[in-house]
């Protein structure tokens, strides 16, 4: 199984400040025949289901503020938040859709300092 | 807009199948370019795919649970469902249906509200 390992495990950003989760793989999750990779940045708010952030690692999600992007290729990965709202305190996960079985990060709890 | 909507009973006992059945609405279980998964989230704790199955019944399973899970879909009702086999208190979880997307898109972009099973006698 692919280990998807966030860090750091929670982290307190100021109002209108960025903020910077990684990912870490243990194995790439760029699909050479297609050349993407295959990696999702989800945000779950307490009570709520998740909701898809990013796709192919940089994708942003229709409807989704741009002032999410994500970044990185094989084995790490980045999610940003360039400028920090108040609706954004939630737990961040990534994902890898490489190969089956799809495993999650820990989740990345994000709150203002 | 297409939405998903788990259903099955919230308390389950020690040994018995946790029976769960995702709805689908505002959209076609058999249009192309999706799957349909179940996703499972212990209290508290992080997340676990448990298997995503194709409107023509393909599936595929989690190795750590294939041999408790069955997944099934219902094209007439609109309808994907997942069965999990003697139960213990490990299986309590929130559990969520989710669409996920093949193709030019990627991850899972809608999920129901999740439906809490607790696995008690």
């Amino acid at each position: 199984d692919i280990v998807m390992t966030q860090s750091p495990d929670s982290l307190a950003v100021s109002l209108g400040e960025r903020a910077s989760i990684n990912c870490k793989s243990s194995q790439s999750v760029l699909y050479s025949s297609n050349n993407k990779n295959h990696l999702a940045w989800y945000q779950q708010k307490p009570g709520q289901p998740l909701k898809l952030l990013i796709y192919w690692a940089s994708t942003r999600e229709s409807g989704v503020p741009d002032r999410f992007s994500g970044s990185g290729s094989g084995t790490d990965f980045t999610l940003t938040i360039s400028s920090l709202q108040a609706e954004d305190v939630a737990v961040y996960y990534c994902q890898q859709y490489y190969n089956i079985p799809y495993t999650f990060g820990q989740g990345t709890k994000l709150e203002i300092k | 807009q297409v939405q998903l909507q788990e259903s099955g009973p919230g308390l389950v006992k020690p040994s018995q199948t946790l029976s769960l059945t995702c709805s689908v609405s505002g959209g076609s279980i058999s249009s192309g370019g999706y799957y349909w998964s179940w996703v499972r989230q212990h209290p508290g704790k992080g997340l676990e795919w448990i298997v995503y199955i194709y409107h023509t019944g393909r599936a595929y399973y989690n190795a750590s649970l294939k041999s408790r899970v069955t997944a099934s879909v219902d094209t007439s009702k609109n309808q994907f469902s997942l069965k999990l086999s003697s139960v213990t208190a490990a299986d309590t979880a929130v559990y969520y249906c989710a669409r996920g997307r093949t193709g030019d898109y990627g991850g899972f972009d809608i999920w129901g509200q999740g439906t809490m099973v607790t696995v008690s006698s």
